[in-house]
């Protein structure tokens, strides 16, 4: 079964330091992994994608992310955190259901960055 | 350019009610989708159209009927609405890769919060 995980309800951590939002996945062929962001009362903003080439991919507001092959991740990073970057973080990859791409949603991650 | 936009922001119904979501976007995206946000089980999708005139069933689609009869809309229908569709429900939509039938990335409306009495 195609699926994502995000194995932490939440990750708390002090500004400054480095942040990790961690993310598997089950897909059968090449992955397509998406990062999104949703801030209070918001839509989701996206983040970054990782669909071919380097492993390290960067995206908006510093953030990068990891493609792990052989462990099937993709976690999110960002060296030092801020207490805006404080909101709910969705993994996700595209999965081919019906003759067509869909993405799949991990259950999110809240990130608390306290000052 | 509004991007994803999601009419109305918030509604309240009671049971056996009947309500439209409407969301229209201004990128000439072909590819639009509806899902629902709910605590702890991330965004679940309800139905999406591959572009006007068509749609087809998601992952949650029992209880809600869609439509695409414009290319830049999207509707959401709850024929009879129960207290479990109590939900924030969000349209996105995206482009198509040139020949490939792959969507590029989704771009999201703000949300609509729904309650069912």
């Amino acid at each position: 079964a195609q699926s994502v995980a995000q194995p932490e309800d939440q990750v708390n951590v002090a500004e400054g330091n480095p942040l990790t939002v961690k993310c598997t996945y089950s897909v059968s062929g090449n992955p397509y992994l998406f990062w999104y962001v949703q801030y209070p009362n918001r839509g989701l903003q996206f983040l970054l994608k990782y669909i071919t080439g380097d492993n390290l991919v960067k995206g908006s507001y510093g953030f990068e992310a990891e493609f792990n092959k052989s462990q099937t991740s993709f976690h999110l990073k960002k060296p030092s955190a801020l207490v805006s970057d404080s909101a709910l973080y969705f993994c996700a990859v595209r999965a081919l259901s019906g003759g067509y791409n869909k993405l799949i949603f991990g259950a999110g991650t809240r990130l608390a960055v306290h000052p | 350019n509004a991007g994803v936009t999601q009419t109305p922001k918030f509604r309240v119904l009671k049971t056996g009610q009947s309500m439209t979501l409407l969301c229209a976007q201004d990128m000439n995206h072909e590819y639009m989708y509806w899902y629902r946000q709910d605590p702890g089980m991330g965004l679940r999708l309800i139905h999406y159209s591959v572009g006007e005139g068509t749609t087809a069933k998601g992952e949650v689609p029992d209880g809600y009927n869609v439509s695409r009869l414009k290319k830049q809309n999207f509707l959401l229908g709850l024929e009879s609405a129960a207290p479990s569709q109590t939900s924030v429900y969000f349209c996105a939509s995206s482009y198509e890769l040139a020949g490939t039938l792959n969507q590029e990335t989704q771009y999201f409306g703000p949300g609509t919060r729904l309650l069912v009495l």
